[in-house]
């Protein structure tokens, strides 16, 4: 089947610090991916579209400045948090449908990234 | 806006058993997709199975089936047999069938365990 590939798995970094999180179609093309945050416990939460060859659409309350999206090719997307504090530790998770199917292709998930700022 | 709402913060069922979980949704959209995700401890989303609107049939994955009731806005997760490892959250997710590529909208999860 396909496969999104996201890395790091994990990481640290120290508080303020950026860090950067990639998000791998690796066996077909995906216009579009979408960034979610999820927290212990708690379901995953929206954060970004991310739009190859356009900027990004955030959900309401999601800084954009903080959380810089780049949707560089048919196959990666980035995420990165800029100036990372301790409340931006989390689970982050990225999905991709494949391009051009139709609307009931599922889309597919990387592994995540835990994210722990100290 | 369409929400997700799973009233089962926890489920237990005993192995072999049968346990159904519960997913009622709010959308104002005619066309749309359900799906039911698994995430176990790897965190990794797993698709379960899926349910298109428009179909009557419920839809079946094995041991895994669901209860599509569009007028009611329900659709729940029968697992059967229960085995160990189903025990994992399980995430009830909306889809808007507008659009080539529409986001997900999740429920809160619920989380299941299997006991011998």
């Amino acid at each position: 089947g396909a496969v999104v590939s996201q890395h790091p798995s994990w990481v640290i970094c120290k508080s303020g610090t950026s860090v950067k999180i990639e998000c791998r179609s690796l066996d077909f093309q995906a216009t579009t991916m979408f960034w979610y945050r999820q927290f212990p416990k708690q379901s995953l939460m929206l954060m970004a579209t991310s739009n190859e060859g356009s900027k990004a659409t955030y959900e309401q309350g999601v800084e954009k400045d903080k959380f810089l999206i780049n949707h560089a090719s048919l196959t990666l997307s980035t995420l990165t948090v800029t100036s990372a504090h301790p409340e931006d530790s989390s689970f982050y998770i990225c999905s991709a449908p494949p391009t051009g199917k139709g609307g009931n292709t599922e889309a597919f998930f990387g592994q995540g990234t835990r994210l722990t700022v100290v | 806006a369409q929400t997700v709402t799973q009233s089962q913060p926890e489920m237990s069922v005993q192995e072999a058993e049968t346990v159904t979980l519960s997913c009622t949704y709010d959308t104002s959209e005619s066309d749309y997709y359900l799906f039911w995700y698994k995430q176990p401890p790897s965190r990794q989303m797993i698709l379960v199975i899926r349910q298109e609107a428009y179909k009557q049939q419920n839809a079946t994955e094995n041991r895994f089936s669901v209860n599509f009731q569009k007028a009611a806005k329900s659709f729940s997760l029968k697992i059967s047999d229960s085995q160990l490892g189903d025990a994992a959250m399980y995430f009830c997710a909306y889809r808007s069938a507008f659009g080539t590529a529409s986001k997900l909208t999740f429920g809160t999860g619920t989380r299941l365990q299997v006991t011998l």
